[in-house]
């Protein structure tokens, strides 16, 4: 059975770089595009960026600037880096799995990202 | 960039069916996605390319999708149901409509 689990380090100061994991277990990253998606508090979902094979990205249009999103296939890892944070990136960070046209079959259970000094 | 519309919430008595539309230009030609999201939980995938349900779903939810709207019907609504729901498709990019809160009452 495939999970999730997202790790980061909980606050970051404003201007600093966000870096995240996302360690999958009990599969392969092969064959599938692997995506993260964040949820400010209280607010819905927003699309990050999705990454395939380890090196075909596809960003958020509004993020692309200070985003950059890969993959380690042998350590079944999924990487975010997102710079010169500010508050309005505070955030639960959900990596998921992209299945069907697209879709987004697996979750793990997010990590919240707090920005403040 | 491609927008999804919902209405910010639905209230439906227990036993009823509730709809949850999401709005969206020519959406009809889009395969379209719903999630449930549970206050602290992670979404959960109920529907996929507008009618499928992942493994585990009950058939009492359902998807359409035509014209300019798609739509989440949940049949037999129960307290557990209420939740979040979000519609998504695919568009170069993932978009997320706003959200549906669902009441139960």
């Amino acid at each position: 059975q495939v999970q999730l689990q997202e790790s980061g380090p909980g606050l970051v100061k404003p201007s600093e770089t966000l870096s995240l994991v996302c360690s999958v277990s009990g599969g392969s990253l092969s064959t599938f595009y692997w995506n993260w998606v964040r949820q400010p508090p209280g607010k819905g979902l927003e699309w990050i960026g999705s990454v395939f094979h380890s090196d075909t990205t596809n960003y958020n249009p509004s993020l692309k600037s200070r985003l950059a999103i890969s993959a380690d296939t042998s350590k079944t890892q999924i990487y975010l880096k997102l710079r010169s944070v500010t508050a309005a990136d505070t955030a639960v960070y959900f990596c998921s799995r992209g299945f069907t046209a697209r879709s987004l079959d697996l979750w793990g259970q997010g990590t919240l990202l707090t920005v403040s000094s | 960039s491609y927008v999804l519309t919902q209405p910010p919430s639905v209230s439906v008595a227990p036993g009823q069916t509730a709809r949850i539309t999401c709005g969206g230009n020519n959406i009809g030609i889009k395969s379209v996605h719903w999630y449930q999201q549970e206050p602290g939980q992670a979404p959960v995938l109920v529907v996929y390319d507008d009618t499928h349900r992942p493994s585990g779903i009950p058939e009492r939810f359902s998807g359409s999708n035509s014209g300019n709207t798609a739509t989440l019907t949940i049949s037999r609504v129960e307290a557990g149901d209420e939740a979040d729901y979000y519609c998504q498709v695919w568009d170069d990019h993932v978009v997320f409509g706003g959200g549906t809160k669902v009441t139960v009452l």
